[in-house]
């Protein structure tokens, strides 16, 4: 069992709907998760952090986690086709500090419909 | 452009040869992290650098790998007598020292690098 499980899709969704991304990750020690988009042959870019539990609103975007049962979540608002990517979610921490290697699910690949 | 640079972007090499990528950090960053990417994966740790020192390496840094970072600035990572297996996206991160508790890495472009 890799220690972030993450569905690769692909997710076909249309304009403006709300999309949920989600990963669960087995490892207790990690502390802190992380969302990166990543477009075709890119590097992954950082779009949301959260330590610990709870949500996190940026614009469009909430991350959400739920480390009783080890639950992370993207929800991306009035989606648009810009935002059609890969979605990688990221998980650290497990030394007890910020200075890990992150260990990432394979990615969900989603796609907007105009 | 302030951002973690890499270079080549791509490389396209022989099985057998030694091949060599650089990364440039954003400025001031005392962390230097390298990932391995292929195709339908996340990115996966190999190792990484506080200034310096290389204080961390997965056991995917096989020893045909090797990666320095002199004077805490830049960073290379070598692989000597490279294999098809290598053929992968090769991403470095780094991360200031403020991000101690909350882990925030940020990303180059990567080095495609392609075994034949």
């Amino acid at each position: 069992q890799k220690e972030v499980e993450q569905d690769p899709g692909p997710l076909s969704v249309p304009e403006g709907a709300i999309v949920s991304l989600n990963c669960t990750y087995s490892n207790s020690a990690f502390q802190y998760f992380m969302w990166y988009r990543q477009y075709s042959r890119k590097g992954p870019e950082l779009l949301m952090y959260t330590y610990s539990s709870g949500n996190k609103e940026d614009g469009r975007f909430t991350a959400q986690v739920d480390k009783s049962s080890k639950y992370i979540s993207l929800f991306i608002r009035d989606s648009q086709p810009s935002d059609s990517a890969t979605y990688l979610c990221a998980s650290g921490g497990r030394s007890g500090g910020g200075a890990d290697g992150l260990t990432f699910g394979k990615g969900t690949h989603l796609i907007i419909q105009p | 452009d302030t951002g973690v640079s890499q270079n080549p972007r791509h490389k396209i090499t022989k099985r057998g040869q030694n091949v060599t990528f650089r990364c440039d950090p954003i400025s001031e960053h005392n962390r230097l992290y390298w990932y391995r990417q292929t195709l339908g994966q996340g990115p996966e740790f190999l190792t990484y650098f506080q200034n310096e020192a290389q204080l961390e390496k997965s056991r995917l840094l096989s020893d045909r790998f090797s990666a320095e970072r002199p004077k805490g600035s830049f960073s290379t990572l070598e692989i000597q007598r490279t294999e098809q297996g290598d053929s992968a996206m090769y991403l470095c991160a780094s991360s200031p020292y403020a991000s101690v508790l909350t882990g925030e890495q940020f990303f180059g472009p990567g080095t495609r690098l392609t075994v034949l």
